[in-house]
């Protein structure tokens, strides 16, 4: 059974600062995905990632496969950045059958 | 780009009625719809997935007869919580996935509570 754990759990910085939150899974898999989930519990698709690195504007996602691990960085961060980031492993069967970690609370203040 | 819009947001209910959560895919064609469930401080749950015209597959220990799913376009997946209780009371969430990159769309989410 694949075990998805995210660090940190919650995350305070300061508006400007570069901030990395981690992704660690236990099995092999198909592709990663980085999601935001805003305040009122919608979820915003980021990245989805099979191998390599991804930059979308200030976020940046990297996963490195041999190690079973991935981050996610958001460069000078912004107060509106503040949400929870989650990140779900996907298997070798049903796209949407994921392993969704717990999640990090990131709070950014001004 | 893609979008999946998902109604009510929110909605309250009382104890024995049934609720119906809609999700439409906009701009695309959404031919499986998976369903997700969240309780507070915990991960999202896969519940179901759903399937333009066939019947949906569910998850261990999701029961079919109270969550009742139904695809019956290429543009819309229904949720229906039968006889909800208070224990239903929880988050729920679409996400479609794009045919070609496997992408995720995710719907805004609907808050179920259950008096």
């Amino acid at each position: 059974k694949n075990e998805v754990e995210q660090s940190p759990q919650n995350l305070t910085a300061q508006e400007g600062e570069f901030i990395t939150i981690n992704c660690s899974y236990s099995v092999g898999i198909s592709a990663l995905h980085w999601l935001q989930q805003h305040p009122g519990g919608g979820i915003v698709s980021l990245f989805m990632l099979s191998s390599g690195k991804k930059k979308h504007g200030r976020l940046i996602a990297t996963i490195n496969i041999q190690e079973k691990h991935s981050s996610l960085h958001i460069t000078a961060s912004h107060p509106r950045d503040s949400a929870v980031y989650i990140c779900a492993a996907r298997g070798w069967g049903s796209q949407g059958n994921l392993i969704f970690g717990k999640g990090t609370k990131l709070s950014v203040k001004p | 780009g893609a979008v999946v819009s998902q109604h009510p947001s929110w909605v309250i209910c009382k104890s024995g009625t049934s609720v119906k959560i809609e999700c439409r895919s906009l701009d695309f064609q959404a031919t499986t719809m998976f369903w997700y469930r969240q309780f507070p401080k915990q991960s999202l749950m896969l519940m179901a997935t759903s399937n333009e015209g066939s019947k949906a597959t569910y998850e261990q220990g999701v029961e079919k007869d109270k969550f009742l799913i139904n695809h019956a376009s290429l543009t819309l997946s229904t949720l229906t919580v039968t006889s909800a209780h208070p224990e239903d009371s929880s988050f729920y969430i679409c996400s479609a996935p794009d045919r070609n990159t496997g992408e995720l769309f995710f719907g805004e989410g609907s808050r179920l509570t259950v008096l």
